[in-house]
């Protein structure tokens, strides 16, 4: 069966400081893959989507980056962290078309 | 620009009730609808997914229906349970093209309380 992993659960960072958080898929190939975010409040915003190995794509311009080192492994970056980065980072993946998507459990970023 | 909408925003019932929680979406061109469910500092939980060409899905207690044409969807709950409370969240996938290519839009979701 196929698995979702995202860590840590968990993150403090002060203001400045450098962030990445990893997602893995197991038990499937070749999954497209996405970053959301939720801030406190409101709904989840799609940030990057993968298609592919080395392929992102960005919904929103901001401080963020994403990269697809590997088909099952998606990595969400920043060199310098803003308070406004605070917030709850969900990883995602899908078979494809027809197929629903599954959900990370979550990192919990608090930038102070 | 395809844009979700849930109503109610919150809903507190007691223990035992059916219950409708409603979605709409302006674009009918969605490729999926899926209904997910949300625990405090949690991450989603799938709980349905209606493709485009079905009308509806159930699994236990819980039944949701699509209409496409009108831009609906509805989850019931059946025989509602303390445990059932969370934030429940409809989101539609999109058809193929640019940057939608097979990305979720969700609603802002409806919080629901039963209470024993």
């Amino acid at each position: 069966s196929q698995t979702i992993h995202q860590w840590p659960a968990t993150l403090v960072q002060p203001v400045g400081s450098p962030l990445s958080l990893e997602c893995t898929v197991e038990g499937t190939s070749n999954p497209n893959l996405y970053w959301y975010r939720q801030a406190a409040g409101r709904g989840l915003q799609l940030l990057f989507y993968s298609v592919g190995i080395g392929q992102i794509s960005s919904e929103v311009p901001q401080n963020l980056s994403a990269s697809r080192p590997q088909d099952r492994q998606f990595i969400l970056s920043s060199k310098k962290l803003l308070l406004s980065d605070s917030g709850f980072y969900l990883c995602a993946w899908t078979g494809g078309y027809g197929y629903g998507y599954t959900f990370g459990s979550g990192t919990r970023l608090t930038v102070v | 620009k395809q844009e979700v909408t849930q109503i109610p925003a919150a809903l507190s019932v007691p223990e035992g009730e059916n219950l409708v929680l409603n979605c709409s979406f302006t674009d009918s061109a969605i490729y999926n609808l899926q209904w997910f469910r949300q625990d405090p500092g949690k991450g989603l939980t799938s709980l349905l997914l209606i493709q485009s060409s079905q009308r509806e899905q159930t699994s236990g207690r819980l039944n949701a229906s699509l209409d496409k044409s009108s831009g609906r969807s509805t989850l019931y709950i059946a025989a509602s349970q303390p445990g059932d409370s969370a934030t429940y969240l409809c989101a539609v996938s999109k058809n193929a093209g640019g940057t939608s290519y097979g990305k979720l839009t969700f609603g802002q979701g409806t919080i629901l309380t039963v209470h024993p």
